[in-house]
């Protein structure tokens, strides 16, 4: 087990142009959750799988973005047409159904130029 | 809905002192609490959490927290500060649904002196 893996971690891209980030969940994990976070802020939930399903979404996750997680094991988040307000750190997390804390991963930076 | 305050965007302290980090939550339910820590460029990292059983919960290197109801609160705190508790800490908080999502504090961000 080697934890929530994330990738890539960091990524440089030009506004307008899209990017899709990958989480690989800790092994049997069955809940996965997206969060960002901005410079000097705590991180803000963006959405939640139990297995496959998307159960949840936040207001903060724009049409531009969206999420999957086929088959209820890694899960990919793309944001469509960046903007410099789009830069910030992506987190993803997952968690067993039978516990209440979440693990992290290394999140991935993204800097919109 | 659920939100938490936290008390002091820095925090300054000398090697050997007493580490005191604030957090206030606001929930309609009996919550379930949380402290994370965060070094440069990395994920999150639980220190220690509150789901209704005792309320001095005491977490990884050396930290404790204690839940108080009263004072809708639950500060952080370390008797006695380590160089490599420098880091940036944040306080959640979840409603204890299925969900489990998170909503966390904007993070005190600890200096250690020499």
């Amino acid at each position: 087990d080697t934890g929530v893996s994330q990738d890539p971690r960091h990524k440089i891209t030009k506004r307008g142009q899209n990017v899709t980030f990958r989480c690989d969940p800790i092994s049997e994990h069955n809940r996965l959750y997206w969060y960002r976070q901005t410079l000097g802020q705590g991180p803000e939930f963006l959405t939640y799988f139990q297995n496959e399903a998307q159960l949840e979404k936040s207001r903060l996750l724009s049409d531009r973005f969206s999420a999957e997680r086929p088959k209820g094991s890694f899960s990919t988040l793309e944001i469509q047409r960046t903007e410099q307000g789009d830069s910030a750190m992506y987190l993803c997390a997952s968690s067993p159904s039978s516990l209440t804390e979440a693990f992290f991963g290394q999140g991935t930076r993204l800097t919109v130029v | 809905a659920q939100s938490v305050t936290q008390l002091g965007s820095h925090v300054s302290v000398s090697e050997g002192a007493l580490v005191l980090l604030r957090c206030n939550y606001s929930s309609s339910v009996p919550p379930y609490l949380f402290w994370y820590v965060q070094y440069p460029n990395q994920g999150l990292q639980l220190l220690l959490k509150y789901t209704s059983a005792a309320t001095l919960v005491k977490g990884i290197n050396g930290f404790e927290a204690e839940f108080k109801k009263s004072e809708t609160s639950f500060h952080l705190t370390k008797p006695s500060a380590h160089m490599s508790d420098a880091a940036e800490y944040f306080c959640a908080v979840s409603d204890g649904s299925n969900d489990y999502k998170l909503s966390f504090g904007a993070g005190t961000t600890v200096t250690v002196r020499a």
